[in-house]
């Protein structure tokens, strides 16, 4: 089976740096990905890492390391609507498979 | 930029009543999905659907769920008797490489 774990929950400063960690547990690994929710809306594709090492996307990068079963994202330069919910999700077999997500809240 | 839409953006049936989710992929995506999110929970893979049928399904895509590509357009999900257990938000996705594009979901309660 698939299992990612993520913390639960985030608080940090607008301006601020914050990383997300996620550890996964899969067979049949082809890379992860991260999502943002905003109040159960969409989940947007913010970034995938097919292989180790950081993908930067503006304010936003992901990290991989396949031999940790590791990644995180990191999200710089914190500003109010960077408050939402962050999915790390794996594809196995073409579907995807989310962790139950971070709930990230960024304060004035 | 090309989305994915779903209709109705939200649905309230009775329980054991059929439902069916609207969803139109971005047109040019080979790769279907629904996925379900119950309130506060993660988002869940249902089904995917390659070439006119189904590639995989969860546990939870059971007999009373179904899928189909009517037309070149559209994709839905059919529920045939509603529980209450069904009631989430259901997202549609399509993709051609290795970004998933979610439509906006259908929010679906059933009394």
């Amino acid at each position: 089976g698939q299992s990612l774990e993520q913390p639960s929950e985030v608080t940090a400063v607008e301006g601020a740096i914050v990383q997300i960690n996620c550890t996964y547990q899969t067979s049949g690994f082809y890379g992860l990905s991260w999502y943002q929710q905003h109040d159960g809306g969409a989940p947007t594709f913010l970034s995938y890492n097919g292989l180790d090492g950081l993908e930067e996307t503006g304010r936003f990068s992901s990290f991989l390391s396949r031999s940790d079963s590791y990644g995180y994202l990191l999200l710089q330069e914190l500003q109010m609507k960077d408050s939402a919910s962050y999915f790390c999700a794996c594809y196995q077999g073409g579907k995807l498979i989310f962790g139950q997500g971070t709930e990230l809240s960024v304060k004035p | 930029e090309p989305e994915v839409t779903q209709t109705p953006s939200h649905q309230v049936t009775q329980m054991g009543q059929e439902v069916i989710l609207r969803c139109v992929p971005i047109s040019n995506h080979l790769y279907f999905y629904w996925y379900r999110q119950i309130l506060g929970q993660k988002v869940e893979f249902l089904v995917s659907f390659y070439n006119n049928e189904i590639s995989e399904k969860s546990e939870i895509f059971d007999d009373q769920f179904s899928v189909e590509r009517p037309d070149g357009s559209n994709f839905t999900l059919k529920i045939r008797s509603t529980k209450l257990e069904d009631s989430a938000m259901y997202f549609c996705a399509s993709n051609r490489g290795q970004t998933q594009y979610f439509g906006p979901g259908t929010r679906l309660l059933v009394l």
